[in-house]
């Protein structure tokens, strides 16, 4: 089982990113899929998660209108669009393969920065 | 939203002795099935994290067996029966029994 984030990168206040997460290893359409996130020094934060299909999402409060998550069954990656970006959306954001209700394989993550 | 309050926020411990850490929650996390997902996580320095516990008290495939989990509707501990050097990081729990998901904030467990 393998999850590889990328998108990360300096991206100004106000900006957009999207980030990618490409998964290997096993049935990627079988699972739901998380994004979870760090700040620097910080705590992990939950951002959203996607039903295997994509009819199903879920967003904290923090990102709910800014942040859109989908994925690609065929092209076994899942994504996480973001908008609006500010300082405090500074972090590493991980995904993670959802087993059993919670985030089981976790990716190395990829570091997104705001900042002007 | 369900918020996570874990206890202590730090643990030092000394080496072979036992450890243990409390996840406290703001409402019941067992959910309209009967189900309650309350796991917790291992953070190590510089790692991503890794699940140890899922469910209260079920074992992810791996995890040295002195790590447990207890614990039922509002209140919950994981316990390390014998600290050993590899343990040193951060643990968090964490609610997937309804939207969004939470995380408490973490104990840093160090060696003494």
């Amino acid at each position: 089982v393998q999850l590889v984030e990328s998108g990360g990168g300096l991206v100004q206040p106000g900006g957009s990113l999207i980030l990618s997460c490409a998964a290997s290893g096993f049935s990627f359409n079988n699972y739901w899929i998380n994004w979870v996130r760090q700040a620097p020094g910080k705590g992990l934060v939950w951002v959203a998660i996607i039903n295997t299909d994509g009819s199903t999402t879920g967003y904290a409060d923090s990102v709910k209108g800014r942040f859109t998550i989908s994925r690609d069954n065929a092209r076994n990656t899942a994504y996480l669009q973001m908008n609006s970006l500010g300082a405090d959306d500074t972090a590493l954001y991980y995904c993670a393969r959802d087993v059993a209700g919670s985030p089981h394989s976790w990716g190395q993550g990829t570091l997104v920065t705001v900042s002007s | 939203d369900v918020v996570l309050t874990q206890s202590p926020v730090s643990l030092p411990v000394t080496l072979g002795q036992p450890a243990s850490i409390a996840c406290r929650s703001s409402q019941s996390l067992v959910n309209s099935a009967g189900n309650t997902y309350l796991s917790w996580f291992q953070q190590r320095p510089g790692q991503s994290p890794r699940r140890l516990i899922y469910e209260v008290s079920k074992r992810d495939s791996g995890v040295p067996d002195r790590f447990s989990g207890s614990g039922s509707d509002t209140d919950f501990t994981l316990k390390i029966s014998r600290v050993e050097a590899e343990d040193v990081g951060v643990y968090y729990c964490m609610q997937g029994s309804q939207w969004p998901y939470t995380f408490g904030q973490g104990t840093k467990l160090e060696i003494k």
